[in-house]
């Protein structure tokens, strides 16, 4: 079974300070991470992936097999990073297909 | 190019009724996925439709069925609702069945009284 947990449902810091966003996983092969946001107002979108290694807003995230853990960081928050932010998984090719299994989201609050 | 668009905005049943709800994919894609999400709940995976056949489906009874179309639009149904059928549904389309970003719509708030 597939499991995603975010240990954090609320999560405040001031401007310029770093955040990390906690994620960790329960998947019995090699998952695909994915973190997505929602910012007020609009539509759940992707911010990034961990196969593609980017660095989207300034977030990273780096996928911890060992730790089974996918934590999203940011050196200097800023205030329009404010929104809620959902860790998911996707499973195996052919298996699954591309259904995501979200955490239950962390409400990031950055304040000025 | 036009996003996932979704009707109704809102929508309020009874008890025991059925409803519609509609999703338009993104032009392009041929997969969408419906999720329904909670108050204060991450989004739940109910199926998943891939050129008109379902594609894989999460744990939820089988009073909630769904439809894809040749032009790839997309209808969850629910029938006899119950009061915890109460939620934000999703609608995403994706180009391909596996490790593609998914494109979310608006959503659907039904309510059930």
């Amino acid at each position: 079974a597939q499991r995603v947990t975010q240990p954090e449902k609320l999560l405040s810091v001031f401007k310029g300070a770093p955040v990390e966003l906690k994620c960790n996983y329960s998947y019995s092969g090699s998952p695909e991470l994915f973190w997505y946001v929602q910012y007020s107002r609009q539509r759940l979108q992707l911010l990034l992936r961990h196969i593609s290694r980017e660095s989207i807003k300034g977030f990273t995230a780096d996928l911890n097999k060992g730790e089974t853990s996918f934590h999203l960081k940011k050196p200097f928050a800023q205030e329009e990073d404010s929104a809620m932010y959902y860790c998911a998984l996707s499973g195996i090719r052919g298996t699954s297909g591309s259904r995501l299994t979200f955490g239950e989201g962390t409400q990031l609050t950055v304040n000025p | 190019e036009t996003g996932v668009t979704q009707s109704p905005t809102h929508l309020i049943k009874t008890r025991g009724q059925q409803v519609t709800l509609r999703c338009s994919s993104q032009s392009g894609h041929n997969t969408v996925s419906w999720y329904q999400q909670a108050l204060g709940q991450g989004p739940q995976f109910i199926f998943q439709y891939y050129r008109e056949e379902e594609n894989g489906r999460g744990n939820f009874p089988p009073r909630f069925s769904g439809l894809q179309f040749p032009n790839y639009s997309s209808e969850l149904n629910v029938n006899a609702l119950e009061l915890d059928d109460s939620a934000l549904y999703l609608c995403a389309s994706s180009f391909r069945t596996t490790w593609d970003e998914q494109y979310f719509g608006p959503g659907t708030r039904l309510t059930v009284t």
